[in-house]
């Protein structure tokens, strides 16, 4: 079975400041996801990273995949209200396999 | 439109109750899902089909009967409810292809309290 540890569990900062949220596995994934999901609603994907080493931007939230693929990072530069939500990352072990594997969840909390 | 719809989004009910929440998606995906939410927000595959044929199965109890009548729609029917079964059921759906990595849809969820 693949795991994917996520830590930390909970996260509460003030607004403005940066934080950087981690995705761990022994195992190798092809590709890894990121996932946030809103109160009441389903996980919205954030985005995808399939090369190992890549680095993918989106706004202030910077994603890596580690060199080997069994990890990931997703970090926030200057977290507003807004980006509180709990965050997944996901990962897939073939290419076109269906079954992802989801991490155990980041809650993260920006105090206005 | 919504996407990926599923109903109900809340089902409170005894034990022992059958019950079903039914999902649709008007993204002409291939890929459809039923993934439960625990208490803990861990997510978890339970089904996947592939225009309609089961595709995934996880070790889920046999009171657990999904159905796709087309690849549209994939309901979770369940019998016999337990305590045990009250979390949020996620429907989702993907595209299938040879490109890369299947990108999730979700719906907003089904919220099932046993009681």
């Amino acid at each position: 079975t693949q795991l994917l540890e996520q830590s930390p569990q909970f996260l509460s900062i003030q607004e403005g400041e940066n934080l950087t949220v981690y995705c761990n596995s022994s195992s190798v994934f092809s590709s890894l996801q990121w996932y946030r999901q809103e109160p009441g609603e389903g996980p919205v994907l954030l985005v995808t990273v399939v090369t190992g080493g890549e680095v993918k931007k989106l706004k202030r939230l910077t994603f890596q995949f580690g060199d080997a693929r069994k990890d990931s990072s997703l970090h926030i530069t200057a977290a507003q209200p807004g980006d509180t939500g709990l965050y997944l990352c996901a990962g897939a072990p073939n290419f076109g396999n269906e079954k992802l594997t989801f991490g155990t969840g980041t809650r993260l909390t920006i105090i206005p | 439109d919504t996407a990926v719809s599923q109903t109900p989004k809340y089902l409170v009910t005894q034990m022992g109750n059958d019950k079903s929440i039914k999902c649709e998606q008007n993204l002409g995906h291939d890929t459809m899902y039923w993934y439960k939410q625990d208490s803990k927000k861990f997510l978890k595959i339970m089904f996947s089909y592939n225009n309609k044929e089961l595709i995934i199965n996880e070790t889920v109890p046999n009171r657990f009967s999904p159905k796709s009548p087309d690849k549209a729609h994939l309901n979770l029917h369940i019998n016999s409810l337990e305590l045990g079964d009250s979390a949020v059921y996620f429907c989702a759906s993907s595209p299938t292809g040879l490109s890369g990595a299947n990108v999730l849809t979700f719906g907003a969820g089904s919220r099932l309290t046993v009681l």
